[in-house]
């Protein structure tokens, strides 16, 4: 099974800042099959990015993503208050699907 | 417009089964592969279970939590997944989400549905 550690696991931001989390997987993984969600409090999960680099739909382009390998990050590249949320990571690359354990993001 | 809405969700006693339905539209059913994913409260994600597409034989894949109690299945006919939940445990409590998988990742998830297991 891969494990996906995510850091930092809670973070607080100020509106403007630049953040970064970043996904550590147990195995190498194809760039491919690494995805971010954002998850509100309340909702269900919300595809991010696909594929360690692609916005989803109507996701704003102030998200990007990175990574290759085993070390991967997601980046705000300005803080707002609607992105207060928890965000994953997720493998796709084998069987046990994994998500990563979760970083709650939220606002100074 | 795609839609998943799961249903069947309750209180049930410990050793009790209940099963899930997740109702779909807006896509071709058999077309795709099809996932169910829990939340236990306050914890993270966990995928459980995944219907491959009928290109695949609607094969199916268990995480070890669950491998030997839950089922999944489809009716193509109305296009509805099913989860299929036996023995039940306390920690299979949890908000149990379906959702459409791609090589793009989930993009589609339903609402979730609340199992929680309680004598």
């Amino acid at each position: 099974e891969i494990v996906l550690t995510q850091s930092p696991t809670t973070m607080a931001a100020s509106p403007g800042e630049k953040i970064t989390i970043t996904c550590s997987a147990s195995s190498s993984i194809s760039s491919n099959y690494l995805h971010w969600y954002q998850q509100k409090p309340g909702f269900s999960p919300k595809l991010l990015i696909y594929r360690t680099s692609n916005l989803a739909s109507g996701v704003p382009a102030r998200f990007s993503g990175s990574g290759s390998g085993t070390s991967y990050s997601l980046t705000i590249g300005t803080m707002e208050a609607e992105d207060v949320a928890t965000y994953y990571c997720q493998q796709g690359s084998s069987i046990p699907l994994t998500f990563g354990s979760g970083t709650k993001l939220e606002i100074k | 417009e795609v839609k998943l809405v799961e249903s069947g969700g309750g209180l049930v006693q410990p050793g009790g089964s209940l099963r899930l339905s997740c109702a779909t539209s807006g896509f071709t059913f058999s077309d795709f592969y099809m996932e169910w994913v829990r939340q236990p409260p306050g914890k993270r994600l966990e995928w459980i279970a995944a219907s491959r597409n009928k290109a695949n034989d609607y094969t199916t894949e268990y995480s070890a939590s669950v491998k030997g109690r839950f089922i999944v299945s489809r009716d193509t006919s109305q296009s509805i997944l099913y989860l299929q939940m036996n023995a039940l445990r306390a920690e299979d409590t949890a908000i149990y989400y379906c959702a459409r998988a791609a090589t793009e990742g989930f993009a589609y998830w339903g609402q979730g549905t609340l199992v929680t297991v309680s004598a």
